[in-house]
């Protein structure tokens, strides 16, 4: 059963990077039936995909548009992991930040496990 | 982005009885394989989403025989044949054709 832990700061301020890391026991990072998605979820925009990285022979990157140029996703094979970097936040940023596995032999997404969710507000 | 709109926004159901919500999609989610790239996810209170269904009628492992999606093209329902009150919880309709989006989700109480 693949397992994800989620960590980073639950506070950022305004125009610096909000930065999470999910560790995933149960599976690899490199899996080749495998993406490594974060997603977001706030009262004023929902549910929110942001992007994903995964292995097929070389690393993949796809990222929501609305973001697209703030998101970097980061595997570390090493730690058996990956990372969330979104620059210059604002407040509209503030949401519960979730990392899940997608199981890409069922659908292209396909989201069968998640981290526990963190919390990130961006204030001074 | 596909835009997903599911209704009702809300639901109050007796234990026993069916339920049943809706979501339209404004693009047709059926693949040129013949899928319709449409996936449902309930979220319990506290919890992180849990998937239940996925392109469009396939249950996922451990999901409950009450539970069925159906639909083709830019409508869809899910249908569960007899609500228990572990069921409760908002209901998310997500389209996979491009990248990801939600609908709002629909909430669901027991009466």
């Amino acid at each position: 059963q693949v397992q994800l832990q989620q960590s980073g700061p639950g506070l950022v301020k305004p125009s610096q990077t909000l930065s999470l890391t999910c560790a995933i026991s149960g599976d690899s990072v490199s899996s080749n039936n495998a993406a490594w998605n974060w997603i977001r979820q706030s009262p004023s925009r929902g549910l929110e995909w942001l992007g994903r990285t995964y292995y097929r022979s070389k690393w993949y990157n796809n990222y929501a548009v609305s973001v697209k140029s703030r998101i970097t996703i980061n595997p570390d094979t090493s730690k058996n992991q990956f990372s969330l970097q979104l620059n210059a936040v604002t407040p509209e940023d503030t949401a519960v930040y979730y990392c899940a596995r997608g199981d890409t032999t069922k659908d292209p997404y396909y989201f069968d496990s998640w981290g526990q969710g963190t919390l990130v507000t961006v204030s001074s | 982005d596909i835009v997903m709109t599911q209704s009702p926004l809300s639901l109050t159901v007796t234990p026993g009885e069916p339920a049943s919500i809706s979501c339209r999609s404004s693009q047709s989610l059926l693949n040129s394989n013949g899928f319709n790239y449409l996936d449902w996810y309930l979220q319990k209170p506290g919890q992180s989403p849990q998937v239940l269904i996925y392109l469009g009628s396939y249950r996922a492992s451990g999901v409950p025989d009450r539970f069925s999606g159906s639909g083709s093209g830019t409508d869809f329902t899910l249908k569960i044949s007899r609500v228990e009150a572990e069921d409760v919880g908002v209901y998310y309709c997500m389209q996979v054709l491009q990248s990801p989006t939600f609908g709002q989700g629909t909430k669901l109480e027991i009466k």
